[in-house]
Formats: structure tokens, C-alpha cells, sequence
């Protein structure tokens, strides 16, 4: 596996189920961030982990719940959605600090993405 | 409060024309711009970075252009080809690792 694999690629679920979506980074990288994408509206940033602690909560409702047991693995954890929930959930990687490009330091924090979650909420 | 904003909102063109997509943001505080393409229903694909010391960036028949001052990017696509078609997508880094998002444009090449 390369890059950012996400899994399922596709999720139904009802109001009242428990799931949880699995990231995973195969690049190296020190940061993953959650995304939601929903129809009609921009890509809106979730969680963002770095070294597996939670730096930003970006005003998310309690009923996602974020867990990083290390700095390749990222898990959202889903219960009690409700239908306005679905969307398309992308996870993305970055190194944050120095990278070397060229001989030289580049600080881009550049995110890499994976393929999505497209989940659906009964 | 950090705004992205892509126009057009949905582009179609024949095939082999050159065209430009733009970018503009709000507040130009910003440490680099990302373009990225997006198929239906698929992640994102990382174009092109531009750090907020350049000016622009060139990818093959891509390049993305960066004027801080006035808060806009374009990218330029050269030759345009069906496989061209998708999403793209713009965003602005602020602060350590937050990315804003436009909502994109919506390009489809006519063979």
C-alpha cells in the first residue's frame, strides 16, 4: 500500500448504529487531519493530530469522535448521526516542520490525500 | 474569517484549448496556496503548492500563479485533454496546518 488508504469506501448506516472509519498513512508523516466534504459546500477541516495529540477540534459535534493510537493510524468513530451527516469523509496526511527538497529546508505542510468515505446516514 | 472563493463555478471547453481557472482569497496572511483536482466521488490529488514567496509553479502542461497582495491564483491548463476533466479545488494555508477550501470548479473537456 501507498500513500493514504482509507477504509470502507462506502458506508450506510442508521441513526441509531456505532461504525467507525479507519485511515491509514503510508508515507512517513507526523500530522492527520480529518475532513468532511458535503454537497454544495467546501471542504471543511474536523480533527487535526499531531504526534498522535489532538491540536485542533474545529467546533465538531460529540457524536464524532477522533482517535489516533499512532502517527500512521487515524479512526473516526461515529454514533447517533443524523441524516444531515452524510457526506464524503477524506482523511489527509502532512510532514509538519523541515522537509528537504533540493538540499534545501522547505517548511510546505504539504496534505496528501486518500480516496474518501462516502457515507450515508438513514 | 478566511474566505476562498472559485470562479467559474463549472467550465466546459473543447478539446486542445488553454484555459484558466481563478482563485481569490480574503485575507492574503497566508503561508503557501494548494491546487488540487478531485474526481467524482475520489479523494484529492495534490497539483500543485505555491509558498507565499513565489510567484508560481509549473507541472508539465499545469501552472499555477500566485499574487498575494491582491489575494488571487490562477491555474492555467495548456492543451486541454478529456482526462483533464474534474474538480478543482483551491486552498489556502493559515496558521500551522489549517487549510481553507474553495468550493471549486467544475471542469469537463468536450472531445
Amino acid at each position: 500500500e501507498t500513500g493514504v488508504t482509507q477504509t470502507p469506501r462506502h458506508l450506510v448506516m442508521g441513526m441509531t448504529n456505532k461504525k467507525s472509519l479507519k485511515c491509514e498513512q503510508h508515507l512517513g508523516h507526523n500530522a492527520m487531519y480529518w475532513y468532511k466534504q458535503s454537497a454544495k459546500k467546501p471542504l471543511e477541516l474536523m480533527f487535526v493530530y499531531n504526534f498522535k495529540e489532538q491540536t485542533e477540534n474545529n467546533s465538531v459535534p460529540s457524536r464524532f469522535s477522533p482517535e489516533c493510537p499512532n502517527s500512521s493510524h487515524l479512526f473516526l468513530h461515529l454514533h447517533t448521526l443524523q441524516p444531515e451527516d452524510s457526506a464524503l469523509y477524506l482523511c489527509a496526511s502532512s510532514q509538519v516542520g523541515a522537509v528537504r527538497t533540493s538540499g534545501r529546508a522547505v517548511f510546505s505542510n504539504e496534505q496528501f490525500f486518500g480516496p474518501g468515505t462516502r457515507l450515508t446516514v438513514l | 474569517k478566511q474566505e476562498v472563493t472559485q470562479i467559474p463555478a463549472a467550465l466546459s471547453v473543447p478539446e486542445g484549448e488553454n484555459l484558466v481557472l481563478n482563485c481569490s482569497f480574503t485575507d492574503s496572511a497566508i503561508y503557501n496556496l494548494q491546487w488540487f483536482r478531485q474526481d467524482p466521488g475520489k479523494g484529492l490529488t495534490s497539483l500543485l503548492l505555491i509558498q507565499s514567496s513565489q510567484r508560481e509553479q509549473t507541472s508539465g502542461r499545469l501552472n499555477a500563479s500566485l499574487d498575494k497582495s491582491s489575494g488571487r491564483s490562477t491555474l492555467y491548463i495548456a492543451a486541454s485533454q478529456p482526462g483533464d476533466s474534474a474538480t478543482y479545488l483551491c486552498a489556502v494555508r493559515e496558521g500551522a496546518q489549517k487549510l481553507v477550501f474553495g468550493q471549486g470548479t467544475r471542469l469537463t473537456i468536450n472531445p
